[in-house]
C-alpha cells in the first residue's frame, strides 16, 4: 500500500526539542520532493518547509527558519523533521507530504498526522 | 507571500445540490492552484491539480476552473461523502500557501 506513517510527536516544553519521523512505503521515496505542513485549528493548513528528491536542497518558511530543518534518507525511505526551540504557536499537527512532480508540483500523498503540543 | 482568500468560509447545501467555491489570489499563480477537502479526523486529500486537472481517482462531480488570480471549485450533485471542509493552495511559488478553507455542510 501507498502510503505515508509520520511518527514522534508528544508534549514538549517551550524552548524544547522534537523529532518527527515519516516513513514511506508502497514507492519509491527518492523520486518525490517532500514536504512538511502542519494545522492548527486556528489556521488552518501552514507550509512548513520542503527537500528535494535527493536532500541536497531545503527551503523552510520563514516563521520556522533556523528553527526546523527538514532531512531525508531515502536508503530507509524516511523524512524527518527537527523541532528546535519550540513555541506554543508551535502547536499543531504535523503532516508529510509528497509532491507529485516538478511540473505539477501538487501534494497527491498525504500521512495521517503526528500531534505537537507545546506547553509547559 | 501569495495571500489566498477563499469565498464563501462556509456554506449550507443538501444533496444533490451544485455549490461553487472561488479562490482569489494576492498576484498571478499563472494555473498552479490546487483543491483539497478534508474530512473530520482524516488528512486533506488532492482533487484538482494545475487549476482544471482531475486527480486519479476523484470523482467527475467535481471541477475547477480558472487561471491568473481568480479561480472556482465546483461540486455538482453534491453527496454525502462531499460534506468536507475546502482548501485551495498556490504551488507557484514558495512558500506554498494554502486558502483558509470553506467547511460545506449538511442545510
Amino acid at each position: 500500500e501507498v502510503q505515508l506513517v509520520e511518527s514522534g510527536g508528544g508534549v514538549v516544553q517551550p524552548g524544547g526539542s522534537l523529532r518527527l519521523s515519516c516513513a514511506a512505503s508502497g514507492f519509491t521515496l527518492s523520486r518525490y520532493w517532500m514536504h512538511w505542513v502542519r494545522q492548527t485549528p486556528g489556521k488552518g493548513l501552514v507550509w512548513v518547509g520542503r527537500i528535494n528528491a535527493d536532500g541536497s536542497d531545503t527551503f523552510h518558511a520563514g516563521s520556522v527558519m533556523g528553527r526546523f530543518t527538514i532531512s531525508r534518507d531515502n536508503t530507509k525511505n524516511t523524512l524527518s523533521i527537527q523541532l528546535n526551540s519550540l513555541r506554543a504557536e508551535d502547536t499543531a499537527v504535523y503532516y508529510c507530504l509528497r509532491a507529485t512532480d516538478p511540473v505539477n508540483r501538487a501534494f497527491d500523498l498525504w500521512g495521517q498526522g503526528t500531534m505537537v503540543t507545546v506547553s509547559a | 507571500d501569495i495571500q489566498l482568500t477563499q469565498s464563501p468560509s462556509s456554506l449550507s447545501a443538501v444533496v444533490g445540490d451544485r455549490i461553487t467555491i472561488t479562490c482569489r489570489a494576492s498576484q498571478t499563480i499563472e494555473n498552479y492552484l490546487n483543491w483539497y477537502h478534508q474530512r473530520p479526523g482524516k488528512a486533506p486529500k488532492l482533487l484538482i491539480y494545475r487549476a482544471s486537472t482531475l486527480q486519479s481517482g476523484v470523482s467527475s462531480r467535481f471541477s475547477g476552473s480558472g487561471s491568473g488570480t481568480d479561480f472556482t471549485l465546483t461540486i455538482n450533485s453534491l453527496q454525502p461523502e462531499d460534506f468536507a471542509t475546502y482548501y485551495c493552495q498556490q504551488s507557484y511559488t514558495n512558500p506554498r500557501t494554502f486558502g483558509q478553507g470553506t467547511m460545506v455542510e449538511v442545510e
